[in-house]
């Protein structure tokens, strides 16, 4: 089964700019979270898709945004792009959404977004 | 709020040495914790949770609600067990999202 796959994996934006990631989560996936990983705050939780409805949000500003297709796939958009969204942005998918034995989240490789 | 932290950012051990990762938490509600671990260049993945009450790689942890505390414990460290070390609870009683703590950096050294 192939894993969680990110595109793109390298993105260099410009301050201002808006970016959009992907996320493919693994086959029969129904729920996908992103997270923000820097150096300093470590794995920051942005925000939670189960079939197509954002559940749940971290405390990150408007200008992150998500969504959710049908067949599960993910998106994440940044508008206005500042220096300080410089960071590894991880997607992780698990089988329900629901918290029983298929909790697990695994993680794709994830998009490094160098803001310049 | 949810919160884990993880007071060392690095831990430095002699291959065959005892390992102890701190892992403490604040949760309301009936916490369920998880230890993940990324090793270089490779993704972040689970390591163990509190529930399985398993041993991974030797690794084990137990839930002390007492002490609101999650540490993470192997008798005799590897070099293969050099890695960063998450521990992580859930972000709110509905759903799969974690909250992470910072990290703790495994280096095991002959």
């Amino acid at each position: 089964k192939a894993g969680v796959t990110q595109t793109p994996r390298y993105l260099i934006k410009t301050r201002g700019q808006q970016v959009t990631l992907s996320c493919s989560p693994i086959s029969g996936h129904r729920s996908v979270s992103w997270y923000q990983q820097t150096p300093g705050q470590g794995l920051q939780f942005l925000f939670e898709y189960f079939s197509e409805t954002q559940r749940n949000k971290g405390n990150f500003p408007g200008r992150f945004s998500g969504r959710q297709f049908s067949n599960s796939r993910s998106e994440m958009n940044v508008s206005t792009l500042e220096l300080g969204d410089s960071a590894l942005y991880l997607c992780a998918s698990s089988l329900t959404g629901r918290r029983d034995y298929s909790y697990e989240q695994y993680f794709g490789p994830g998009t490094r977004l160098t803001v310049t | 709020a949810q919160r884990v932290t993880q007071p060392e950012k690095l831990l430095s051990v002699f291959k065959g040495a005892p390992v102890e990762l701190k892992c403490n938490y604040s949760y309301s509600g009936s916490p369920e914790l998880f230890w993940y671990v990324q090793y270089s260049r490779q993704r972040l993945q689970l390591l163990l949770r509190h529930i399985s009450r398993e041993s991974i790689k030797g690794f084990t942890a137990d839930l002390n609600k007492g002490e609101t505390s999650f540490h993470l414990k192997k008798p005799f460290a590897q070099e293969e067990d050099s890695a960063m070390y998450y521990c992580a609870l859930p972000h709110n009683q509905a759903g799969t999202a974690l909250i992470f703590g910072k990290g703790t950096t495994l280096s095991v050294s002959s």
